[in-house]
């Protein structure tokens, strides 16, 4: 069965950084790309990063680029999401998502974690 | 960037409705389209992949069609069980952009 779990989120000034985890399990982590998307309280679900499998390319919304560092560590099953200067406006639920079929990326999500609250507040 | 556009933002139907929800994208993205179901307070779960692909597991009620920059997710026979909000995805490049989300009520 695949497994998601988030981990890391929390309460953080503006301007602060957080990393978020997401330990996975279930399925051969090595060749699935790996994405994280979030969810603002009451508002629907943005794409935020995808990271590749074998060529390791990244790619960012353009509301986090330069901000946001996606990264897979396939020796230890593990995504994570490093989120520098951190505004108000990514006060969310981040969920890390596997794609459907294990290709460079570009499918569906068919996998889901439960998702990690990250606040941004004074 | 490619914009997907979801419509109704919001709908109410009764128990046995044949219920239609569409998602048009500024361009064209062939088939690269997905449908996913959030019920409140849950995480969000595949439907349909390939614009019209039933993931497993997904009751044979739902389908999906269309292609390019038009397509639809249908309900026939809405289910207590589908209060929930709908989103497509277009998801074959950068940015893996969302629709805004049909919310799914039953009258």
């Amino acid at each position: 069965e695949v497994q998601l779990v988030e981990s890391g989120g929390g309460l953080v000034q503006p301007g602060g950084s957080l990393r978020l985890s997401c330990a996975a399990s279930g399925f051969t982590f090595t060749f699935f790309a790996m994405s994280w998307v979030r969810q603002a309280p009451g508002r629907g679900l943005e794409w935020v990063s995808t990271v590749s499998t074998s060529d390791g390319n990244t790619y960012y919304a353009d509301s986090v680029k330069g901000r946001f560092t996606i990264s897979k560590d396939n020796s230890k099953n593990t995504l994570y999401l490093q989120m520098n200067s951190l505004r108000a406006e990514d006060t969310a639920v981040y969920y890390c998502a596997k794609e459907l079929v294990a290709t460079i990326w570009g499918d569906a999500f068919d996998a889901w974690g439960q998702g990690t609250m990250v606040t941004v507040s004074s | 960037d490619i914009q997907m556009t979801q419509s109704p933002s919001s709908l109410s139907a009764s128990v046995g409705d044949r219920v239609t929800i569409t998602c048009r994208a500024s361009q064209g993205i062939g088939n690269n389209l997905a449908w996913y179901q959030q019920k409140p307070g849950t995480v969000p779960k595949l439907l349909i992949y390939g614009a019209s692909t039933l993931q497993s597991g997904v009751p044979s009620r739902f389908s999906g069609s269309g292609s390019g920059t038009d397509f639809t997710l249908t309900i026939s026979g809405l289910q207590p069980e589908d209060v929930a909000t709908y989103y497509c995805q277009k998801y074959n490049s950068a940015p893996r952009t969302f629709g805004q989300g049909t919310r799914v009520e039953i009258k």
